[in-house]
């Protein structure tokens, strides 16, 4: 597709399982970068990816989070045992490095 | 440590009327990126602005207009005669430059802007 796409688009999950969330950024976008948006606040940046490496992770806030990328393509945010302080939206954004950052819809994540 | 603060958190306003969001900013980098985005009710940010630190020339651009003063490290993002179209969150944002960039952006906690008709 032409933009940033996230999957799914809401999620509601409850406390203590697993989730995974989904990015495809645009094509041909090297860097890829998660960033979560509580209720009323800005975006907290959570790590980034350059390729399919991750040399900045200094936002993800527990051990529980975790992410992956597959070459310069999909990447995939896992939060384990999940619990309700990690209700948020869950953004999704690509560049090619320097420029403007693409942002997804987001994946609205409620743990009940 | 950088930081960005959106002193206002929430602007409300009457159609027509021209309203102006401020950001204030901290780096210790000497190269820099400044951003605004929006964010409408339907969740998506969109991009309006990238300026990097060494372009202080103010830009206009429609109806939107930003003032970069260095001297005050401020980036402040103007709407003139807003439009109810215009209700949103506005978000600042900085990215460090030079070899240390790597696109991350650091934002404020973002301004909702509700314009009345």
């Amino acid at each position: 597709g032409a933009g940033v796409s996230q999957s799914p688009s809401n999620k509601v999950t409850e406390k203590g399982k697993d989730v995974e969330l989904r990015c495809d950024p645009i094509s041909g976008h090297t860097a890829l970068y998660w960033y979560r948006q509580r209720l009323g606040q800005g975006l907290e940046f959570l790590i980034y990816f350059q390729g399919n490496s991750a040399p900045d992770k200094s936002g993800l806030p527990s051990d529980r989070f975790s992410a992956e990328r597959t070459g310069e393509s999909v990447s995939t945010l896992t939060i384990q045992r999940t619990q309700q302080e990690d209700s948020a939206v869950y953004l999704c954004a690509s560049s090619l490095g320097t420029v403007e950052a693409f942002f997804g819809q987001g994946t609205r994540l409620t743990v009940v | 440590a950088q930081k960005v603060t959106q002193a206002q958190t929430e602007i409300s306003v009457v159609e027509k009327e021209d309203v102006t969001l401020d950001c204030v900013y901290e780096t210790r980098d000497t190269t820099y990126y400044l951003f605004w985005y929006k964010q409408p009710p339907s969740g998506e940010l969109v991009f309006l602005i990238r300026r990097n630190s060494f372009d202080e020339q103010n830009e206009i651009s429609g109806r939107y207009s930003w003032n970069f003063q260095k001297s005050t490290s401020s980036f402040n993002f103007t709407i003139t005669a807003s439009q109810v179209v215009d209700s949103a969150v506005y978000f600042c944002a900085l990215s460090e430059g030079g070899s240390g960039n790597t696109g991350k952006l650091i934002f404020g906690q973002g301004t909702t802007l509700q314009v009345k008709p």
